[in-house]
């Protein structure tokens, strides 16, 4: 089993509409967790960070968290053309270890 | 300079070849890390100095080598590489595992 899963897409939206991300983790115990969005030919930026179950917003991103189910989630409301992006879930597990998803390539469409 | 800079930008190199990349980072953080990322598979942490101690992944080659003279400063130097290496090699830095930055990456070719 992997330590982070994600849905690796291609996931399309058209502009306006919200995108809805997603990700699954093994370890129970992990408690930090993080959105990074990485655009073609580039290095990983971070975007969110979760710690607490329930929703976190930051702008026009929401973190979702659901440690009962191990899941992770990022909305982004009124995608926009530059919001085209690899996005990696990462997961910082009990073992003080990092561990990335594959991330999940979307593209907004304008 | 600020974040984490990461040099060469582009490397081509013959199998035969020893070459290094260099990272350095502006942050203060007390730990730095390699990463390669492959296409279609997740980033891959190679390897860890925290604090002066060095964890690695096991499952990685010994013609990459490390190498962490003080906080600020990261080499991964290569010798003998394989095709298979060709990958974009990442270098983040963090305080505590909180916080990470990237470098910009190099994009490593093996020939």
């Amino acid at each position: 089993q992997k330590e982070v899963e994600q849905n690796s897409g291609p996931l399309s939206v058209p502009e306006g509409a919200i995108a809805s991300l997603n990700c699954t983790y093994s370890d129970r115990g992990s408690q930090s967790f993080f959105w990074y969005r990485q655009y073609s030919g580039k290095s990983p930026e971070l975007i969110m960070s979760i710690y607490s179950n329930g929703d976190k917003e930051d702008g026009r991103f929401t973190a979702q968290l659901n440690k009962a189910s191990q899941y992770v989630s990022l909305l982004i409301r009124d995608s926009q053309p530059s919001d085209s992006a690899t996005y990696l879930c990462a997961v910082k597990n009990t073992g003080n270890q990092f561990y990335f998803g594959t991330g999940t390539s979307l593209t907004v469409i304008p | 300079e600020t974040g984490v800079t990461q040099t060469p930008r582009h490397l081509v190199m013959g199998m035969t070849n020893k070459k290094s990349l260099k990272c350095e980072q502006h942050l203060g953080h007390n730990a730095m890390y390699w990463y390669k990322q492959s296409a279609k598979k997740p980033l891959e942490l190679m390897f860890v100095y925290s604090l002066e101690e060095r964890v690695e992944n096991n499952s990685v080659p010994s013609r990459f080598s490390p190498e962490c003279p003080n906080s600020s400063h990261l080499f991964l130097h290569l010798h003998t590489l394989q095709p298979e290496d060709s990958a974009l090699y990442l270098c983040a830095s963090s305080q505590d595992g909180y916080g990470y930055t990237f470098g910009s990456g190099t994009r490593l070719t093996v020939v």
